[in-house]
């Protein structure tokens, strides 16, 4: 069975202390990858998709890069607005074909 | 905004009750997502319809039932209402059938089931 994994659930940090989150998969034959941030009663918000081995993408402070296993989201230099809860996902080619598996998420807090 | 439109934001209602949800996908987007969120569960895939026609089914209830309009507009019923099925549902839309491209979502209606 197809299973995306974040680490860490939680993570605390100082405004401008760099850090990573990590999401590993296992699925037969990625076809992409997609991170999204989502804040307190809201939706998920679309920030990237990833589709093969050693691609990075960046946005402002993210930068999302994906190896055969797992992905990263760097953040450098956060600040209190990136606080959210990041989620990731991969596509479902299994038994529910069209749907994104996600992952539980992980919970940064940056604090000023 | 993401341009997908939820509503209602918030219902609340007994057990044994029924709903309904809708959503308005992004201009231009064939297809809709339909997911439940829950704290415990984290984002479960329910069912999707693309161009009015049913493409893929998660762990949807039978109690739970879909459909696409011709203006592809979507709804999701949920119908015999259960304490457990408080939680927040969300609706994504994106053009094509395929879980390759991103999906965009609404911010989603909290149901509570009292």
């Amino acid at each position: 069975e197809d299973q995306v994994t974040q680490s860490p659930e939680a993570l605390r940090l100082q405004e401008g202390e760099s850090s990573s989150l990590n999401c590993s998969y296992t699925v037969s034959g990625l076809r992409g990858l997609f991170w999204y941030r989502q804040d307190p009663g809201k939706g998920p918000e679309f920030l990237f998709t990833l589709y093969s081995a050693g691609e990075e993408k960046e946005k402002e402070r993210l930068k999302a890069t994906l190896t055969k296993k797992e992905s990263f989201l760097h953040i450098t230099a956060p600040k209190p607005e990136d606080s959210a809860t990041y989620l990731c996902a991969v596509p479902d080619y299994g038994g529910s074909q069209g749907n994104l598996i996600f992952g539980k998420g992980t919970k940064l807090s940056v604090k000023p | 905004d993401s341009g997908v439109t939820q509503t209602p934001k918030h219902l609340i209602t007994a057990t044994g009750q029924r709903v309904t949800l809708r959503c308005s996908p992004r201009s231009g987007d064939l297809s809709v997502y339909w997911y439940q969120q829950s704290l415990d569960q984290g984002l479960q895939f329910l069912i999707q319809y693309y161009n009015g026609e049913e493409r893929a089914k998660g762990n949807i209830l039978e109690r739970f039932s879909a459909q696409q309009f011709p203006d592809l507009h979507s709804e999701l019923n949920l119908s015999s209402l259960e304490l457990g099925d408080s939680a927040l549902y969300f609706c994504a839309s994106s053009k094509g059938q395929g879980p390759n491209q991103p999906q965009h979502f609404g911010d989603g209606t909290r149901l509570s089931i009292l």
